[in-house]
């Protein structure tokens, strides 16, 4: 069975610093970009980055760009996020999810992990 | 980047059958597959359909998608209360390299 398993997230104040990563199992990692979709508080779905399969092309959305990082170890089947300059607006479950046949559907997700970012 | 949008909320009695639409751009839906994702609360969301109108392995044929130009439809029939749940249209955007989802429909089964 698939796995996707986020960890790193937590309190962090303002302007700080984060790092989520989300190892995968039991499929073929390297074959498939990979993508963080985080989802405020009552809020919507809201997809932040994604990265190919290779770890070539990287993508962001406007509300983070310049301010977060995606990268990937197929070595170790795991995909991260560093994110900085932390906003109270990037609150949020943060998902680690699973492309399939390009970046046209996200197959997999995983369970989320909170980040909250207060003073 | 745009948001793809959605109905908030949709309503339907069990048994009966339900649209939500998902309107985008020439440059997302208009040259991009859509794919649904159903969330209940609490979870993660899951995928529902993908390639517009194909459903994974385990999804009932009760749940069915299309696509005309720059607007998809997710279509519920014979709904069943365990259907409550979020309901979220989602693709890429070409223009702007980037993926974009709709704002989430809720759906309540009266």
């Amino acid at each position: 069975e698939v796995q996707l398993l986020e960890s790193g997230g937590g309190l962090v104040q303002p302007g700080g610093s984060l790092r989520l990563s989300c190892a995968a199992s039991e499929f073929s990692f390297s074959i498939y970009a990979m993508s963080w979709v985080r989802q405020a508080p009552g809020r919507g779905l809201e997809w932040v980055s994604a990265i190919s399969g290779s770890g070539e092309s990287t993508y962001y959305a406007d509300s983070v760009k310049g301010r977060f990082t995606i990268s990937r170890d197929n070595s170790k089947n795991t995909l991260f996020l560093q994110m900085s300059s932390l906003r109270a607006e990037d609150t949020a479950i943060y998902y680690c999810a699973n492309y399939r046949d390009g970046y046209n559907y996200i197959i997999y997700w995983g369970q989320g992990t909170l980040v909250t970012v207060s003073s | 980047q745009s948001v793809l949008t959605q109905p908030p909320s949709v309503s339907a009695a069990p048994g009966q059958r339900v649209t939500i639409s998902c309107s985008g751009s020439s440059s997302d839906i208009g040259k991009n597959y859509v794919s649904w994702y159903q969330q209940f609360p609490g979870t993660a969301p899951q995928l529902l359909i993908y390639d517009n109108n194909k459903r994974p392995s385990g999804i009932p044929d009760r749940f069915s998608g299309s696509k005309s130009g720059t607007s998809a439809t997710l279509v519920i029939t014979g709904l069943q209360t365990g259907d409550e749940a979020d309901y979220y249209c989602g693709t890429w955007d070409s223009n702007q390299s980037a993926g974009v989802f709709g704002g989430g429909t809720k759906l309540t089964v009266l």
